[in-house]
């Protein structure tokens, strides 16, 4: 039961580089989102997804794009990286929507370094 | 705009005692409110959630309450150990399609 997977766990990047970090899910879960975790900042929501086909901006969405093809992954692009996207990235999955007592589970993270 | 607190910053105690964490949230119409555990360069283990009709969950030596009228959380470790070190982050949900708004956590030590 692996849960959320992503990929990579490390990397570095040089300014104006695009990458996509993985993320993939394979507990059928309906909602997925990224997050990014920045010193002094606590997580913040990047873009989100309720279900295969749709999704939407969270907070700071700004230099990022999303897709949503399939149910069990969620990848998100850097289109043109900036110092300012340094930082660790977070990608969570929770089941049904309409259900108050599903936690979201989390990924182990992937570390970002533009420079 | 919701806005989660968390106080204290950071906290060392020594091992066996009782201490609470507090978590506030200035928008009371919460779908639920979460509580994770992160370990230095890890990601975020749940810890426990309770959903907005709660008052309370409970998971061995943690107890976490909820007062949605006054925007409170508080989490609960009874009998801390060592292992118990790590940053505690409170996090609330508005609505089942929505993310989640974080506290920038409670840095926990507890000393040997």
């Amino acid at each position: 039961n692996a849960g959320v997977t992503q990929t990579p766990k490390f990397q570095v990047l040089k300014t104006g580089q695009s990458m996509t970090l993985q993320c993939a899910q394979d507990m059928n879960h309906e909602y997925m989102s990224w997050y990014r975790q920045d010193p002094g900042m606590g997580l913040r929501l990047i873009h989100y997804s309720v279900g295969a086909g749709i999704t939407d901006q969270g907070e700071v969405p700004n230099g990022y794009n999303v897709s949503r093809s399939t149910t069990e992954d969620f990848p998100l692009r850097l289109l043109s990286a900036a110092p300012s996207q340094t930082s660790v990235y977070f990608c969570a999955s929770s089941p049904n929507l309409w259900v108050s007592n599903q936690p979201q589970h989390f990924g182990d993270g992937t570390r970002l370094s533009i420079l | 705009k919701q806005e989660v607190t968390q106080i204290p910053a950071a906290l060392s105690v020594p091992e066996g005692e009782n201490l609470v964490l507090n978590c506030s949230f200035t928008d009371s119409a919460i779908y639920n409110l979460q509580w994770f555990r992160q370990d230095p360069g890890k990601g975020l283990t749940s810890l426990l959630l309770i959903q907005s009709s709660q008052r309370e969950q409970t998971s061995g030596r943690l107890n976490a309450s909820l007062d949605k009228s006054s925007g409170r959380s508080t989490l609960y470790i009874a009998a801390s150990q060592p292992g118990d070190s790590a940053t505690y982050l409170c996090a609330v949900r508005r609505g089942g399609a929505d993310g989640l708004t974080f506290g920038k956590g409670t840095h926990l030590i507890i000393q040997p």
